[in-house]
């Protein structure tokens, strides 16, 4: 079975600094998707950028971008110039290829912006 | 563009007691999950429907929760009796039906059991 794993409990960062929120996963399939979502205190999850497993260049979405190592099933969100409006939980998420099959998620991390 | 609605946000019951929660999804969303997330934890997949059919529900506890998908739009999930480990929160979204698709998320309604 599919098991997403995220190290990092929480992680604090300066505000306007770079921050990186580290995920694994563990699968034998060769395609796949891969997903980070932020939740604020609103609890309302946001898809904050996506990975497909067949493409080798890395995902950006403005001041998010990943690091995605298919071979070591490494999945790393950078968060560039950070803002107050980060602060969040964020959850790495893995899809297999299967069209019947559900997202996996990780238990999240747990990110504070420092003023 | 209208979100994924939730209703109630809040709900505090006893246990051995029933409760409904209501989603109403995206106009147009083939697919619906309702997820469930204990406090520290990620999201867990409960139930999740294509149009009003069920496409995954291995991990209902089918003994006390139950789901529906009228027409295939509105959705409910049930819970009767409530035990005090379902206190969480439960998240519905919808999606077009893509595999890598962005899901639409609601606010979830926080239950706790006491």
């Amino acid at each position: 079975a599919q098991t997403v794993t995220q190290s990092q409990p929480e992680m604090s960062v300066q505000e306007a600094e770079t921050v990186t929120l580290s995920c694994t996963y563990d699968t034998s399939e060769s395609d796949y998707y891969l997903f980070w979502y932020k939740q604020p205190p609103s609890r309302q999850m946001i898809l904050v950028i996506r990975q497909e497993a067949y493409k080798q260049q890395n995902a950006t979405e403005n001041r998010f971008s990943v690091n995605f190592q298919k071979a070591a099933k490494s999945f790393s969100l950078k968060i560039s110039d950070s803002q107050l409006g980060d602060a969040a939980m964020y959850f790495c998420a893995y899809r297999s290829g299967d069209r019947d099959d559900k997202i996996i998620f990780g238990k999240g991390t747990r990110l504070h912006i420092l003023p | 563009e209208a979100g994924v609605a939730q209703s109630p946000r809040y709900k505090i019951i006893e246990k051995r007691q029933s409760v409904a929660f209501w989603c109403n999804p995206i106009s147009g969303h083939a697919t619906l999950y309702w997820y469930q997330q204990i406090l520290g934890q990620g999201p867990k997949l409960l139930i999740q429907f294509q149009n009003n059919g069920v496409v995954d529900d291995s991990q209902l506890p089918k003994d006390r929760f139950s789901a529906e998908r009228l027409k295939g739009v509105d959705s409910t999930l049930k819970i009767q009796p409530a035990k005090l480990e379902d206190s969480a929160v439960y998240l519905c979204a919808s999606g077009l039906g893509y595999l890598n698709e962005k899901l639409f998320f609601g606010s979830g309604t926080q239950l706790s059991v006491l």
